[in-house]
């Protein structure tokens, strides 16, 4: 089945250097979803791309959709300690049903 | 307006137990998943229900786990004969649609003794 899978697992930073988070399917995607999630809380969703080679601007947040539609980024600009927590991409997976999958996210901790 | 509503928010019982677990989505959202996460873990799917389609149960690890969505609005999973390993917090979302946002509930935590 398809397989969404993000890289890194864990990425600890300095409180203003940058972040990126990449996330990469098995299969071509209709549409990428991201979300955040602080600790100890849920899910919350943050933008979603659906054109190839799609770039979208969050503040200090930026996502692209790949050209092919099987990966995409989520870049972070000067981090803050409010960035901290657990990033997941999502796209449908294309089956019978073609239900949401998350990928394996991402967890970013930020030193002050 | 309101948003996913869960309950309980804790549950606490013993191995061997049946749980019944609630999701109230919000008005409207034809979709509504089920996902368990374990501490530091990802987000793992058990079940979709998406307006009156069958269910997509492809993501229930065992037969002791069960899920209905009455009326296309409340859903209850259930777990039966519970296992320690069972112990995670349950989440819930629902969407307008597959490819809609999901919105999420606060989860169930359930722990098994």
């Amino acid at each position: 089945g398809q397989q969404v899978m993000q890289i890194p697992q864990y990425q600890h930073v300095q409180e203003g250097e940058d972040f990126t988070t990449y996330c990469n399917s098995s299969t071509t995607l209709s549409n990428i979803q991201w979300y955040k999630q602080r600790p100890g809380g849920h899910p919350v969703f943050l933008i979603q791309l659906v054109k190839s080679g799609e770039v979208k601007k969050q503040k200090r947040l930026t996502f692209q959709f790949g050209e092919a539609k099987k990966n995409s980024s989520l870049h972070i600009t000067a981090t803050q300690t409010t960035d901290v927590g657990t990033y997941f991409c999502a796209g449908p997976d294309g089956g019978a049903t073609n239900k949401l999958i998350f990928g394996t996210g991402t967890l970013l901790a930020v030193q002050p | 307006g309101a948003g996913v509503s869960q309950s309980p928010s804790n549950k606490v019982t013993e191995k061997g137990k049946d749980v019944e677990l609630r999701c109230d989505p919000i008005s409207g959202h034809t979709a509504l998943y089920w996902y368990r996460q374990s501490l530091g873990q990802g987000l793992e799917f058990l079940i979709y229900f998406q307006g009156n389609s069958a269910p997509d149960k492809s993501g229930l690890p065992s037969d002791r786990f069960s899920a209905e969505r009455t009326g296309g609005s409340v859903s209850t999973l259930t777990i039966q004969r519970t296992q320690q390993e069972d112990s995670a917090v349950y989440l819930c979302a629902s969407s307008l649609g597959y490819d809609q946002p999901q919105h999420f509930g606060d989860g169930t935590r359930l722990s098994i003794l």
